[in-house]
């Protein structure tokens, strides 16, 4: 019973290194989301997918882009990191078929640095 | 302005004391909120949930909105060390779709 898996754990990076982070959930879920979590911010939605083969931005796209590979796979990934992307970042997944529709459910996140 | 305001702590109270934790918003389109509970070095899970006004009780746990004066709280009964954590309010309103806006979170410890 796994639910969202997230990989790597940790990660760091140089400045202008590119990297994909990966998410992959066992739920059946419709929707999946990448938020990404700083000090004193609260959880900020980069990008999300509402549904296989569609993808939307969110309040934080700048420097991301996205791909949702099949209904369990949402990818995020950086072309050109930079110091303003370290954060700890999350997948979370949800279920529109159901009446709540809003409860997601959260992947244990990445870690990442960018030096 | 943040949509939605919470206070970060830090929170420190005894064991079995009554804890509440709130936050206020501006979007008066939210219907739908929620509390998360977030442990170190884990992602948020799902504690309460509530739809428009009024109180809902689990266990320990009361989650109250009051949707006119744009405000949300949570309470914890008998406190216990085990629900030393950080305390995430979210919500959304309409068809937003799984777009939640978070509160900063509240770190709380509850210590023997």
């Amino acid at each position: 019973n796994a639910g969202v898996t997230q990989t790597p754990k940790f990660q760091v990076l140089k400045t202008g290194q590119s990297m994909t982070l990966q998410c992959a959930q066992d739920m059946n879920h419709n929707s999946m989301y990448w938020y990404r979590q700083d000090p004193g911010m609260g959880l900020r939605l980069i990008y999300y997918s509402a549904s296989e083969g569609t993808t939307d931005k969110g309040e934080v796209p700048n420097g991301y882009n996205v791909s949702r590979l099949n209904k369990r796979e949402f990818s995020l990934r950086l072309e050109s990191a930079a110091p303003s992307q370290t954060s700890v970042y999350f997948c979370a997944s949800s279920d529109h078929n159901r009446a709540a529709n809003e409860k997601l459910f959260f992947g244990s996140g990445t870690q990442l640095s960018v030096l | 302005q943040k949509e939605v305001e919470q206070d970060p702590g830090p929170l420190s109270v005894p064991e079995g004391a009554i804890v509440s934790l709130n936050c206020t918003y501006s979007n008066s389109a939210f219907q739908y909120f929620m509390w998360y509970r977030q442990y170190s070095r884990k992602g948020p899970e799902l504690l309460m949930y509530t739809y428009s006004s009024g109180n809902k009780e689990d266990g320990r746990f009361t989650a109250q909105v009051d949707k006119s004066s744009k405000y949300i709280s949570l309470f914890i009964r008998d406190s216990q060390p085990s629900d030393s954590a950080t305390y995430l309010c979210a919500m959304i309103g309409g068809t937003s779709y799984g777009k939640l806006t978070f509160g900063q979170g509240t770190i709380l410890t509850v210590h023997p």
